[in-house]
């Protein structure tokens, strides 16, 4: 079955940059989007179509995605940033929506 | 501002069936699709079932497909999971998600504070 490859964890020092990967043999050709979850909440969208910001997310929030790699990527990390990240796709040969494991981000 | 508010949680037994609904506002509910994600405790996301803006396509993973059914009611702006045959494994809150557009194939933008469903004897 179709699979997104996160890393469980990645920790980053406050005001550093913090890059979160989702791999996938063919990702480049599909929109990724990014999901920031914190305990007990619901996840919130930081980025869409692999780079773009909804209204209200920081610009400290972006992506890129080529090749087999996406990425997240939180520039001048904040204590506050620290959560869960999902990457997503929509999977044409499935039809279905899914999601990549999660990343724990931890600010040191 | 985009609302979406689920009930219908609870505990069941194995084997049992539930209901879950979502109440939407604040948006043109027939114009885009709604989707129902999971998250088991402890757990990653999983989506389980999708339909577009008309109802009339539905998508599910291979994990639920033949036991979930998804629906809406866009007079009432509402969207329901049907869960029957209901396992352990089903355990999980579940999120009613709005996606982007019409079709659920974009990102998931506005999202319910979910409902726990606990299945257990």
């Amino acid at each position: 079955s179709y699979a997104l490859t996160q890393p469980p964890s990645v920790s980053v020092a406050p005001g550093q940059t913090a890059r979160i990967t989702c791999g996938e043999s063919n990702i480049g050709r599909k929109s990724v989007h990014w999901y920031q979850q914190k305990p007990g909440q619901a996840p919130v969208l930081v980025v869409y179509d692999d780079s773009d910001r909804p209204s209200g997310i920081p610009e400290r929030f972006s992506g890129s995605n080529s090749g087999t790699t996406a990425t997240l990527i939180i520039s001048r990390v904040e204590a506050g940033d620290e959560a869960d990240y999902y990457c997503q796709v929509w999977d044409s040969t499935s039809d279905n929506v899914v999601f990549g494991g999660g990343t724990k981000l931890t600010v040191l | 501002e985009v609302k979406l508010l689920e009930s219908g949680g609870g505990l069941v037994q194995p084997g049992g069936s539930l209901r879950l609904s979502c109440a939407a506002s604040g948006f043109m509910f027939s114009n885009y699709a709604m989707n129902w994600v999971r998250q088991a405790p402890g757990k990653g996301l999983e989506c389980v079932s999708s339909l577009t803006g008309s109802g009339r396509t539905t998508y599910y993973p291979d994990s639920v497909k033949g036991r979930f059914t998804i629906s809406r009611d866009n007079s009432e702006k509402m969207v329901y999971l049907q869960m029957n045959s209901l396992r352990a494994e089903d355990t999980a809150v579940y999120y009613c998600a709005k996606s982007g557009g019409n079709y659920p194939s974009g990102g998931l933008v506005d999202w319910g504070q979910g409902t726990l469903v606990t299945v257990s004897s």
